[in-house]
């Protein structure tokens, strides 16, 4: 079975400073692997993705994340973090499981940045 | 292009009634999938379709059940609501080809079980 971990709850961190968000995932075959963000009152908005190619995607709003194949991770990552950034981020794998592509999603982060 | 669109917005339901929630697909994606996010539990799939075959189902019981029509609209049912079933269910639209996959997600209905 595939799955995806979110191993924090929550992530504070300093207006201005680099962010990350962690994700690892288990998955049998190859996988595609997604970052999504959910503001306060608004739907699940696409971030960014892997597919294949270059294991450092750059995705929407200055963020990127880079596809570690040995270590199993997709971290996000953000240069320097804005106080809008905050907002609920979910980390999901797309893979093949039982003969169909299956989608699951982490529990998802809870991003703070502090002013 | 317009987003993907979910009616109804709001629901509430008793125990044991039935509810049907709609969704529509950004124009030209024909995959659609169906999700429950609960405050508990996070983000857990129900179902997907394309081209009107359900081709992926989670770990829900049969009383939730879905449907895609021919124009890519997809509909999800569940019958005997239970308090449980208390839920923001989203459903997302997609290309599903080999350079796509992302989906894009509805507003959601919430759905409120008394």
């Amino acid at each position: 079975a595939q799955s995806v971990a979110q191993p924090e709850d929550q992530v504070n961190v300093a207006e201005g400073n680099p962010l990350t968000v962690k994700c690892t995932y288990s998955v049998s075959g190859n996988p595609y692997l997604f970052w999504y963000v959910q503001y306060p009152n608004r739907g699940l908005q696409f971030l960014l993705k892997y597919i294949t190619g270059d294991n450092l995607v750059k995705g929407s709003y200055g963020f990127e994340a880079e596809f570690n194949k040995s270590q199993t991770s997709f971290h996000l990552k953000k240069p320097s973090a804005l106080v809008s950034d905050s907002a609920l981020y979910f980390c999901a794998v797309r893979a093949l499981s039982g003969g169909y592509q299956k989608v699951t999603f982490g529990t998802g982060t809870k991003l703070q940045v502090i002013p | 292009k317009a987003g993907v669109t979910q009616t109804p917005r709001y629901l509430i339901k008793t125990r044991g009634q039935q509810v049907t929630l709609s969704c529509s697909p950004i124009s030209g994606h024909r995959s659609v999938s169906w999700y429950q996010q609960t405050p508990g539990q996070g983000l857990q799939f129900l179902f997907e379709y394309f081209s009107e075959t359900q081709r992926n189902k989670g770990n829900f019981p049969g009383r939730f059940s879905g449907r895609q029509f021919s124009n890519s609209r997809s509909e999800m049912n569940v019958s005997t609501l239970e308090l449980g079933d208390s839920a923001l269910y989203l459903c997302a639209s997609s290309l599903v080809d080999q350079s796509s996959y992302e989906q894009y997600f509805g507003p959601g209905t919430r759905l409120t079980v008394t």
